[in-house]
């Protein structure tokens, strides 16, 4: 089994559509949770931590369920340059563990 | 904020000859370094684990004779492939850890592309 395993791709939705990404982590020791998302041929840039309690960012909203290890997140009012992968990520012990990464197309 | 410097940035080689990549931090001590692999269409994979000073730890699964790891100092940290072969083509990219600099602790290269021919 993955560490980290996250919803097959690619998500295409249109302008302004809500999108929704699942995320699920083999490693009950985990301590740190993130979103990243990389754009294509790029490095990885932080989109943001995930917390217990849920943390909103501006249109995104990611949430932790330590008990079920899942971890999801969520994009209102999807803009084009929301396109992108977004790659659910671990830290079981002082280092990052990624998953597969999810493909989201926003098309005009 | 931290900055990780790597290059270079694409490298094409012919198959059996060494490749060097170097990381450097540029306004920070990285006193732990991560080196990953990634194929296209997957995702970044772990290949190990370099402390300054120390030998590096290798996931399972990576030959350590055949990726290299130097951490001399506390801001350069190098991945040699050696006797590169096509299926060693990949997008392998470095992350530091950063006590202090991004708040997070985690600034990554912007990666190399390497490309074995």
């Amino acid at each position: 089994r993955k560490e980290v395993e996250q919803d097959p791709g690619p998500f295409n939705v249109p302008e302004g559509a809500t999108v929704a990404f699942n995320c699920t982590y083999s490693n009950s020791a985990s301590q740190s949770f993130f979103w990243y998302r990389q754009d294509c041929r790029k490095e990885p840039k932080l989109l943001m931590s995930v917390y217990s309690s849920g943390n909103e960012d501006g249109r995104f909203t990611a949430q932790l369920n330590r008990a079920s290890q899942y971890i999801s997140l969520l994009i209102r009012d999807s803009k084009l340059s929301d396109s992108a992968t977004y790659l659910c990520v671990v830290n079981p012990g002082g280092k990052l563990i990624f998953g597969q990464g999810t493909e989201l197309s926003v098309k005009p | 904020g931290a900055v990780v410097s790597q290059h270079p940035s694409w490298v094409i080689c012919k198959s059996g000859t060494s490749v060097k990549i170097e990381c450097r931090s540029l306004d920070f001590q990285a006193t732990t370094m991560f080196w990953y692999r990634q194929f296209p269409k997957q995702s970044l994979m772990l290949m190990a684990t370099s402390n300054e000073g120390s030998k590096a730890t290798y996931e399972q699964g990576v030959e350590k004779d055949k990726f290299l790891i130097n951490h001399a100092s506390l801001t350069l940290s190098t991945l040699t492939v050696t006797s590169a072969h096509p299926e060693d083509s990949s997008f392998y990219i470095c992350s530091a850890r950063d006590y202090g600099g991004t708040g997070y602790g985690y600034t990554f290269g912007s990666g190399t592309r390497l490309t074995v021919v």
